[in-house]
């Protein structure tokens, strides 16, 4: 079965350091999804993205944060200054129409955490 | 967006079926009703979805009440592995792109 692949699969950071934590989605869909969890918190919206650019983004993803399409095949998410609130599992995700009537599939995910 | 509404946990002894309830009666006519479980340390796993008519699937059954106000997705024969936590989510059918919004959902304990 087709999945989604992210990596790295943990990554540690110092506080301000920038990150980018990289994704593989599912090669014939077309929107792309961030999302982030807390530890011990609900899974949380940052951004969707289609046609390569943003269709949608919650107040979390503020100017700290930024994603890009660089190939046909990655996927990524920058953060440009860390901060220990960043500390979080991040999840990317794909579907391949965006409507309601398809699921998405989900990465195992990078856990991040700043120090 | 349509909410939805959960227990926050459900336990179940392993081999036997599992009823896990959802509530969303400001659904709208459009509204599909997803389901989604995250296993420990995983990201989300897509379920099932349905839009009237009940739906099964290698991995569940979804059972929708008529006035689509509820529905309930059952395993049916409850393993070890089927212990995470599960979400109830409501997509319209007509908006492309938008996102999951994740409640608390039901964790579900599975006992040998």
């Amino acid at each position: 079965e087709p999945e989604v692949t992210q990596t790295p699969s943990h990554q540690v950071t110092q506080m301000g350091q920038e990150v980018i934590l990289r994704c593989v989605p599912i090669s014939n869909h077309l929107y792309f999804y961030w999302y982030r969890q807390i530890l011990g918190q609900k899974v949380e919206f940052l951004v969707s993205f289609y046609n390569n650019e943003i269709s949608e983004k919650s107040e979390i993803f503020d100017d700290q944060f930024s994603v890009e399409r660089p190939d046909g095949s990655n996927f990524t998410l920058k953060i440009r200054s860390t901060k220990l609130e960043d500390s979080a599992m991040y999840f990317c995700a794909s579907n391949s129409q965006g409507r309601g009537n398809y699921g998405y599939t989900f990465g195992s995910g990078t856990r991040l955490t700043v120090v | 967006d349509a909410k939805t509404t959960q227990p926050n946990s459900m336990e179940s002894n392993e081999e036997e079926p599992v009823h896990l309830p959802c509530n969303h009666s400001t659904i709208s006519g459009t509204d599909y009703i997803h389901w989604y479980r995250q296993l420990p340390s995983q990201g989300p796993e897509y379920v099932i979805h349905g839009l009237t008519s009940n739906v099964n699937n290698r991995m569940a059954s979804l059972a929708i009440a008529e006035d689509r106000k509820s529905s309930t997705l059952i395993l049916h024969r409850a393993t070890l592995r089927d212990a995470a936590v599960y979400y109830c989510i409501l997509r319209d059918r007509d908006n492309a792109g938008n996102m999951l919004t994740f409640g608390g959902g039901t964790r579900l304990m599975v006992k040998p």
